[in-house]
């Protein structure tokens, strides 16, 4: 079946060091999204990439979505302690309105 | 508007009972989305709706697995027989024709889901 995959699924990072997670499929993907989810709380929408090879920035987040449209990454640089939570990419396979994501990858940041 | 809404936010039962979520979705989105979430893992598709029509349902779930959109507004998923491997948090999502940016998957706006646990 369809499979989204990300990792790491844990990264511990010092207040200002860099951080990276990288989510793939095993199918093309119409796009991808990314989602945050706080401790205790739930998902909550960060961007939509649409293109083949689209890179878009939110202030210190950059997003990227693959040229064969089957992987992305989500890159923070210098963390800060709001930054804490899990990182969740959820693909589109074809042209289906279902969003399958990924396990997740889970950020702490120590101060 | 409220954002997405989910009843009861809390359920214990206990095992063979059960149970109904109810989900009341953002008024103008015409998506609802069910999704389940255990610990540590990212949120699983079960069904989805557009309107009142169910579009998808996922080959995992069980036939004790229902949901229902009768109006094409608030849904409810129903879970028969529960069993202790139901335990988790099911979460509601809705999206509507302004958050769709191609043909494919809109948007997700969650509601703060429904946690289960099955004694």
């Amino acid at each position: 079946g369809q499979q989204v995959m990300q990792i790491p699924q844990y990264q511990h990072v010092q207040e200002g060091e860099d951080f990276t997670t990288y989510c793939n499929s095993s199918t093309t993907l119409s796009n991808i999204q990314w989602y945050k989810q706080r401790p205790g709380g739930h998902p909550v929408f960060l961007i939509q990439l649409v293109k083949s090879g689209e890179v878009k920035k939110q202030k210190r987040l950059t997003f990227q979505f693959g040229e064969a449209k089957k992987n992305s990454s989500l890159h923070i640089t210098a963390t800060q302690t709001t930054d804490v939570g899990t990182y969740f990419c959820a693909g589109a396979p074809g042209n289906t309105g279902k969003l399958i994501f990924g396990q997740g990858t889970t950020l702490q940041v120590k101060p | 508007d409220t954002g997405v809404s989910q009843n009861p936010r809390h359920k214990i039962t206990k095992r063979g009972q059960n149970v109904t979520f109810r989900c009341d979705p953002i008024s103008e989105h015409n998506r609802l989305y069910w999704y389940r979430q255990t610990l540590g893992q990212g949120p699983e598709f079960l069904t989805y709706f557009q309107n009142e029509a169910q579009l998808e349902k996922s080959r995992l779930l069980s036939d004790r697995f229902s949901a229902e959109r009768p109006k094409g507004s608030f849904s409810t998923l129903e879970i028969q027989r529960t069993e202790q491997g139901d335990s988790a948090m099911y979460l509601c999502a809705s999206s509507g024709p302004g958050s769709t940016m191609n043909s494919g998957a809109n948007v997700l706006t969650f509601g703060a889901g429904s946690r289960l646990t099955v004694l």
